[in-house]
């Protein structure tokens, strides 16, 4: 998915925020999706926002959305260790699919 | 419940063998797709169905092939397996085209 891109790392010190960020070419999108993989399992999907709102906020996780900039973050407010995964931005296409990007793995330091 | 189920979890292949992974869901969901997970390469799509009895080229179709005979159902086979088909291989279903996708837990699969 090379419309969808992010950053391949992170690194957060527990109990900061972790501020993942995604861009995108395509703004046909209905929905944008981000989803979690933790080690050894298949990705879950954390949170999603439709393409007509500009920020969701669910506990601890808030996603904001710039349509002007195609630009798509997901916020993780007192990151855990539980929090360490691979976060993936997607994007809804009407060709039938989702388009992802290649994944953040997030890393949490003590 | 048991959502997408995938089977089997692990397998080692020799060049040239052939396999079938299975992809099961319960969730009466009309599109199904197939991905591979290799590092730094997030998750290409190799093919997928958008309704029993259809199937569709992904991103990297070369090599595999796939069949959706029952709704519930999408095998992926390796008619002669090769070592750059090593991958972690993942099932997903959907409600509709850009729907949340539910994914299975993957199959681990090494080409020797």
């Amino acid at each position: 998915g090379e419309d969808v891109e992010q950053s391949l790392f992170l690194s957060v010190r527990e109990g900061d925020s972790s501020v993942i960020n995604c861009t995108y070419t395509d703004s046909s999108s209905t929905y944008l999706y981000w989803y979690k993989q933790e080690p050894g399992a298949g990705l879950q999907l954390l949170t999603y926002i439709f393409s007509n709102m500009d920020m969701k906020q669910d506990q601890r996780l808030t996603v904001l959305l710039n349509k002007k900039d195609k630009h798509l973050s997901l916020r993780i407010a007192d990151t855990q260790t539980g929090d360490s995964a691979i976060y993936f931005c997607a994007r809804g296409s009407s060709a039938s699919k989702i388009i992802f990007g290649s994944g953040t793995r997030l890393s949490i330091r003590p | 419940n048991a959502g997408v189920t995938q089977t089997p979890k692990f397998r080692v292949l020799k060049t040239g063998q052939s396999m079938t992974l299975l992809c099961a869901q319960d969730m009466n969901h009309e599109y199904m797709y197939w991905y591979r997970q290799d590092p730094g390469m997030g998750l290409r799509l190799i093919h997928y169905s958008v309704g029993e009895g259809t199937t569709a080229k992904g991103e990297v179709p070369d090599g595999y092939n796939v069949s959706r005979l029952k709704k519930q159902n999408f095998l992926l086979g390796l008619e002669s397996a090769a070592p750059s088909q090593t991958s972690v291989y993942f099932c997903a279903s959907s409600l509709a085209g850009d729907y949340e996708q539910y994914f299975g837990p993957g199959t681990r699969l090494t080409v020797t």
